[in-house]
Formats: C-alpha cells, structure tokens, sequence
C-alpha cells in the first residue's frame, strides 16, 4: 500500500459526459502529479500540483482540468469525454515540489468511455 | 520538449538470462529514477541517479547514470519470473517541475 488513495478503482460512462476523479496523497506529501496510461502505453504527464498551486504542465486537454483543494487532495476533471481517453488515470504524491524523492503512486483508476 | 525515450520496448527473456533496459533522454536531466510496473498493478520506485556516472546495485541490479546525464541503464542479472513487468524511467531538467516519464520496457521472462 502506497499510502495514496484513488476513488473510483473503475469507471464506465459515455462519451460528452464529465467525471471526476480523486485522489488523496500520502500523509505529509505536498505535491500531486497526475499521468495518463492508455492501454499497453507509457505514462503520459498531465499535471502537478505543489501545496495548492499548479506547478507544471504537460500535456493536458483544455477538456481536463484539476485543482488541488486545501486539504492536499486532489481532483481531476475529465469532461466532453470521448472514446479516446479511456485509459488508467494514475496520481502520484511526493513530499517536494520537484520530486526529488520517490513518488508514491496510487493504484490508479480506470476509465472507460463508450 | 522533452523526450525520453527507452529501448527496447518489449524483451522476453528466459529465466536465467541478463536483461538490459536503455533510457535515451533529448536534454541533459537533473535527476533520473526508475520505476517498475508489475502487470494489473501502478509504478514502484525502484532508485534514483543524481551524479554524473553514477552507478548503484540492488541486488541483481544494477543502474547506471551517463558521464553527460542524457542517457541510464537497468540491467537485470539471471532473471526471475517475478523480474516480469514494465521498467519505466523518468527524469527531470534543472528549472522544471516536470518529471517526464520514458516509454517503457516490458519484460517477459519465461521459466
């Protein structure tokens, strides 16, 4: 067990719907980091948050979006979805702004558009 | 921007065999770590290089930072069934936030 918790484990919906996917750190950890692994593919960056504030930016849809709220937790919204981002949608934490130590990555969750 | 990239994408070895994955990065990285990814399951720290030339041992691994930090090495003494899995490495440049992970390699090892 990581420590880092991700709800839901599994998600189904059709495509122009919007989800939102959580995630809470490790107790401690400061930065959240989210990537995008669709099926047999690498981990693609989408984005990081350090202490509530947008640190880095991969390569992100202006139909995705995150925030990390006062508590540390984080979301990512996903909305006009299309079959195209089905994928594993995994969180990461880390203590550090620039991950300088082990990321701790939660167990994912998947999603799936029909 | 920034690539990594990891060859070979796929290995399937038998059990016994050495096992070498290669990590090719675009521009020179502060850091580099590795991670493993079992099948069905999330990436797991497995180490990280910081120094140029770096080389560090777990076990039967062995993980190597390049003299120029552009480029790592994972190589896998005598495999074990449980080696299986997805090796990924990631890095990061000085002055980003960014932590850009490399394509990947799957291995298989047959027993």
């Amino acid at each position: 067990d990581s420590g880092v918790t991700q709800t839901p484990k599994h998600l189904i919906t059709a495509t122009g719907q919007r989800v939102t996917l959580r995630c809470s750190p490790r107790s401690g950890d400061l930065s959240v980091y989210w990537y995008q692994q669709s099926l047999d593919q690498g981990l693609q960056f989408l984005i990081q948050y350090y202490n509530g504030e947008e640190r880095a930016k991969g390569n992100i849809l202006e139909r995705f979006s995150a925030q990390q709220f006062p508590d540390l937790h984080s979301e990512l919204n996903l909305s006009s979805l299309e079959l195209g981002d089905s994928a594993l949608y995994f969180c990461a934490s880390s203590p550090d702004p620039r991950m300088n130590t082990e990321a701790f990555f939660g167990q994912g969750t998947r999603l799936t558009v029909v | 921007g920034q690539q990594v990239m990891q060859i070979p994408q796929y290995q399937h070895v038998q059990e016994g065999e050495d096992f070498t994955t290669y990590c090719n990065s675009s521009t020179t990285l502060s850091n580099i770590q590795w991670y493993k990814q079992r099948p069905g399951g999330h990436p797991v720290f497995l180490i990280q290089l910081v120094k140029s030339g770096e080389v560090k041992k777990q076990k039967r691994l062995t993980f190597q930072f390049g003299e120029a930090k552009k480029n790592s090495s994972l190589h896998i003494t005598a495999t074990q069934t449980t080696d299986v899995g997805t090796y990924f490495c990631a890095g990061t440049t000085s002055g980003t936030y960014k932590y850009i992970f490399g394509t990947g390699t799957r291995l298989k090892v047959l027993a």
